[in-house]
């Protein structure tokens, strides 16, 4: 039982460049988000899902989408880099809504993009 | 928009002695609290959670207390240890929807030997 796997763990993208952040659970769970920890901020949703198929926007969207075609997988896709995506990024899931039980994260991706 | 005060930013203590956080937060309809510990370089942990139907939960050293009068609440960690070291993150439910979490900005806790 792995519990959330995230991949890859380090990354540096050139402004502009796009990328997908990997996210994996074995948990079973409905809901996975994804979350992005800078300095200072705590923790920021930046999109989740509530199942395959069903996802939305969370209090920091822009420059990123998802999909959610199985239970499994959440990818987090950064269209265009930019500096300000410089960042630790977080997947998450839980049994229930993240708001009411035990989320589950990953190890984390730290992303730089110079 | 709603929001989760956290405070102190850091915090340094002696070995053995106590750690007090303390959060507030703005949406009055909140009722579940959890806090998460990050290590260095790690994953956020939940070491502890608190519902708004109690007042008081405690688990061996960790403590939670909520006051949803003045709505805020504090972790408490007696005898803290070296171990203890980490970035603490305290949340709130918020209202409606997908029942969100939205954190604090986290306490960087030292416990010096």
């Amino acid at each position: 039982n792995a519990g959330v796997t995230q991949t890859p763990k380090f990354q540096v993208l050139k402004t502009g460049q796009s990328m997908t952040l990997q996210c994996a659970q074995d948990m079973n769970h409905e809901y996975m988000s994804w979350y992005r920890q800078d300095p200072g901020m705590g923790l920021r949703l930046i999109h989740y899902s509530v199942g395959a198929g069903i996802t939305d926007q969370g209090e920091v969207p822009n420059g990123y989408n998802v999909s959610r075609s199985t239970t499994e997988d959440f990818p987090l896709r950064l269209l265009s880099a930019a500096p300000s995506q410089t960042s630790v990024y977080f997947c998450a899931s839980s049994y229930g809504p993240p708001g009411n039980t035990e989320a589950f994260f990953g190890q984390g991706t730290r992303l730089t993009v110079v | 928009g709603e929001n989760v005060e956290q405070h102190p930013s850091t915090l340094s203590v002696q070995e053995g002695d106590s750690a007090v956080i303390k959060c507030t937060y703005s949406d009055s309809a909140s009722n579940y609290f959890p806090w998460y510990k990050q290590e260095l370089g790690k994953r956020p942990q939940l070491i502890i959670d608190i519902r708004s139907n109690v007042g008081e939960k405690k688990d061996q050293r960790i403590a939670v207390t909520l006051n949803k009068t003045a709505k805020h609440f504090s972790l408490h960690i007696t005898e803290t240890q070296p171990e203890d070291s980490a970035v603490y993150f305290c949340a709130a439910s918020l209202s409606g929807g997908y029942n969100k979490l939205i954190f604090g900005a986290g306490t960087r806790l030292a416990v010096h030997p």
